[in-house]
């Protein structure tokens, strides 16, 4: 099983530059979420689904567009680049119920200059 | 609302040490609590969870953790440390809809 499948693992934009962060899970879990992990503050949630075509904003969403058109992919837009958004991001996947565990990506390394 | 704190963002032990990574949650509801385990430049996989029942949970790799429910707390721990053992462990808390609330970390050296 791939899991769940990140692409670019690496990235370098410019500021004001847009791109898109792609993930797909092969396990048919209906919720995916998006998370940026920076030094010292642990993964902060950007952007989560509960299935197709239902998006919400997490913690930290400013920046960002997602969209929820198929189960398995969940891609996240970055409109305009700026060098805040520089992180590592991270994408997961799990079951509905609360009990159940999120299955990672193996992330993307964005760096804007 | 729900919370993470882990206290100690670096941990150095040396090996064949007992290993202990603090958490401690805040949650309005009976909180479902996650460990995870980062090596560098991948993923996080998880480690050991507690969902309902006995409050002593074994994970992989010899890892296991308590949930206090008087102290609010989860911490990690393993007997004996290996080098295998280097990496940054995540405490998470779910409580509501899929929002899985994470602390900052804590870096785990472990020493020849």
């Amino acid at each position: 099983n791939a899991g769940v499948t990140q692409t670019p693992k690496f990235q370098v934009l410019k500021t004001g530059q847009s791109m898109t962060l792609q993930c797909a899970q092969d396990m048919n879990h209906e919720y995916m979420s998006w998370y940026r992990q920076d030094p010292g503050m642990g993964l902060r949630l950007i952007h989560y689904s509960v299935g197709a075509g239902i998006t919400d904003q997490g913690e930290v969403p400013n920046g960002y567009n997602v969209s929820r058109s198929t189960t398995e992919d969940f891609p996240l837009r970055l409109l305009s680049a700026a060098p805040s958004q520089t992180s590592v991001y991270f994408c997961a996947s799990s079951w509905g119920q609360l009990n159940t565990e999120a299955f990672f990506g193996q992330g993307t390394r964005l760096t804007v200059v | 609302a729900q919370s993470v704190t882990q206290l100690g963002s670096h941990v150095s032990v040396s090996e064949g040490a007992l290993v202990l990574l603090r958490c401690n949650y805040s949650s309005s509801v009976p909180p479902y609590l996650f460990w995870y385990v980062q090596y560098p430049n991948q993923g996080l996989q998880l480690l050991l969870k507690y969902t309902t029942g006995a409050t002593l949970v074994k994970g992989i790799n010899g890892f296991e953790a308590e949930f206090k429910k008087s102290e609010t707390s989860f911490h990690l721990t393993k007997p004996s440390a290996h080098m295998s053992d280097a990496a940054e462990y995540f405490c998470a808390v779910r409580s509501s809809g899929d929002k899985l609330t994470f602390g900052t970390g804590t870096r785990l050296a472990v020493r020849p």
